[in-house]
């Protein structure tokens, strides 16, 4: 039930803009958005509900097809500090709690 | 502030040897989460409780157990430790309604199995 991400890895200079996608097999009732700094603990970024929406907060946006059981965020004229793998993690409409991460992506963001 | 407490960061255990790794928060969340971190694998779902005593299986259940005698604490087992089950274990939490409120994550333990 793991989703899937991608691109794996990407490398990015400053300023640049980067979009990391991840979709699922399920149907799907959210999404969930973490960063993952070398060494921390993953820590939250945002959630996204079914319904289509869009979320965002300063340079990091995403968005959730619901339909197409995929999500994408979106990182806008990026700073060194994004740097760190991302992960989505999606919750099904089967009623059930459990959430399942995907695969990373890593984001190398240089001077 | 919020917290996810792992009891150890590293671990070294020899084959064949039961190992336990605990996990307490001190937030009064239903919801707790074991995962495995692998490179290029991202984070797998272990074992998922919802309530005290309450478990599902996730993903990469076997070879492992689970217990959840108390609200705030959550234990994952090796029965019988081996090589393959070297990682990275991350335990999270979240309130019941984990469908639209974030996880928390503790700091993680490296288990290495020789």
């Amino acid at each position: 039930q793991q989703p899937v991400q991608s691109p794996q890895a990407v490398i990015l200079r400053e300023g640049e803009d980067a979009v990391i996608n991840c979709s699922s097999s399920k149907a799907l009732y959210s999404v969930h958005w973490y960063r993952q700094k070398h060494g921390e603990a993953p820590v939250f970024l945002m959630i996204l509900l079914k319904g289509g929406e869009q979320k965002g907060h300063e340079k990091i946006s995403a968005s959730f097809n619901e339909k197409k059981q995929q999500s994408s965020l979106y990182l806008t004229a990026s700073q060194l500090s994004y740097s760190g793998t991302y992960f989505c993690g999606t919750i099904d409409q089967t009623g059930a709690n459990n959430l399942f991460f995907g695969t990373g992506t890593r984001l190398t963001v240089i001077p | 502030d919020v917290k996810v407490t792992q009891s150890s960061r590293y671990l070294v255990k020899r084959t064949g040897e039961k190992v336990f790794l605990e996990c307490v928060q001190d937030m009064d969340h239903e919801n707790m989460f074991w995962y495995r971190q692998d490179p290029g694998l991202g984070l797998r779902l272990i074992y998922f409780s919802y309530d005290v005593k309450m478990k599902e299986k996730g993903d990469i259940p076997e070879g492992y157990s689970v217990s959840r005698e108390k609200k705030e604490r959550f234990s994952l087992i090796l029965e019988s430790a081996s090589t393959n089950q070297t990682s990275m274990y991350l335990c999270a939490s979240s309130l019941w309604g984990a469908r639209n409120t974030e996880a928390f994550f503790g700091q993680g333990t490296r288990l290495t199995v020789v």
